[in-house]
């Protein structure tokens, strides 16, 4: 199985910071890697597909880079709204899998 | 506008049978793969099984951990999606979440609010 490994687990910042959290693969999946972000009680809502792909009404300030074995997801300038916990998920073959999550809270 | 609304959760003791339904609208669920994660409390996202759509003969395929215990399969004709789960165990009580993907590289961009499984005696 390919494992995925997020870091930070835990990520403390400001309003207005810029973050990146990295995904680090056990084995290379190509493009084939998602980024989702969960609020406390929701459902996880996709952001980033085939490593970059920006999902409509996303705003901009969220991007995607890497391929192979190595990703990262970039903030911008965090508004209050993304302090939630963020998940990288592989689909390059089965079992698909999530990386551990990357909880992002206020400072 | 895609929605997905699952029922069926609740409290089963463990060894017990329970039957999640996923009631699909705004798309045609066979153009769809169809996919279960779930998430214990306080926990991560677990991947759980697919189903793929009708195009690619709706195949499926397991995680390891409920392979052969739990089984995927839909109703087109009523839009609907279905996971039954038998000979449950504690380590399976979590909220689960029916997705659908649409894009090329299958990833989960629809998904429904979840039904919490709880097994306990």
């Amino acid at each position: 199985d390919i494992q995925l490994t997020q870091s930070p687990s835990f990520l403390s910042a400001s309003v207005g910071d810029r973050v990146t959290i990295t995904c680090r693969a056990s084995q290379g999946v190509d493009r084939y890697l998602a980024w989702y972000q969960q609020k406390p009680g929701k459902a996880p809502k996709l952001l980033i597909s085939a490593a970059s792909a920006l999902q409509s009404e996303v705003p901009s300030r969220f991007s995607g880079s890497g391929s192979g074995t190595e990703f990262t997801l970039t903030i911008s300038s965090l508004q209050p709204e993304d302090f939630a916990t963020y998940y990288c998920q592989h689909l390059n073959h089965y079992p698909i899998t999530f990386g551990q999550g990357t909880r992002l809270e206020i400072k | 506008e895609v929605h997905l609304v699952e029922s069926g959760g609740g409290l089963v003791q463990p060894g017990g049978s329970l039957r999640l339904s996923c009631a699909a609208s705004g798309f045609t669920l066979s153009d769809h793969y169809m996919d279960w994660v779930r998430q214990a409390p306080g926990k991560g996202l677990e991947w759980v099984v697919r189903s793929r759509n009708k195009a690619n003969s709706y195949t499926t395929e397991y995680a390891a951990t409920v392979k052969g215990r739990f089984t995927i399969s839909r109703d087109d004709s009523k839009n609907s999606l279905y996971l039954q789960m038998n000979s449950l165990k504690t380590d399976d009580t979590a909220v689960y979440y029916c997705t659908s993907s649409t894009g090329d590289y299958r990833d989960f961009d629809y998904w429904g609010q979840g039904t919490l499984v709880t097994v306990s005696s």
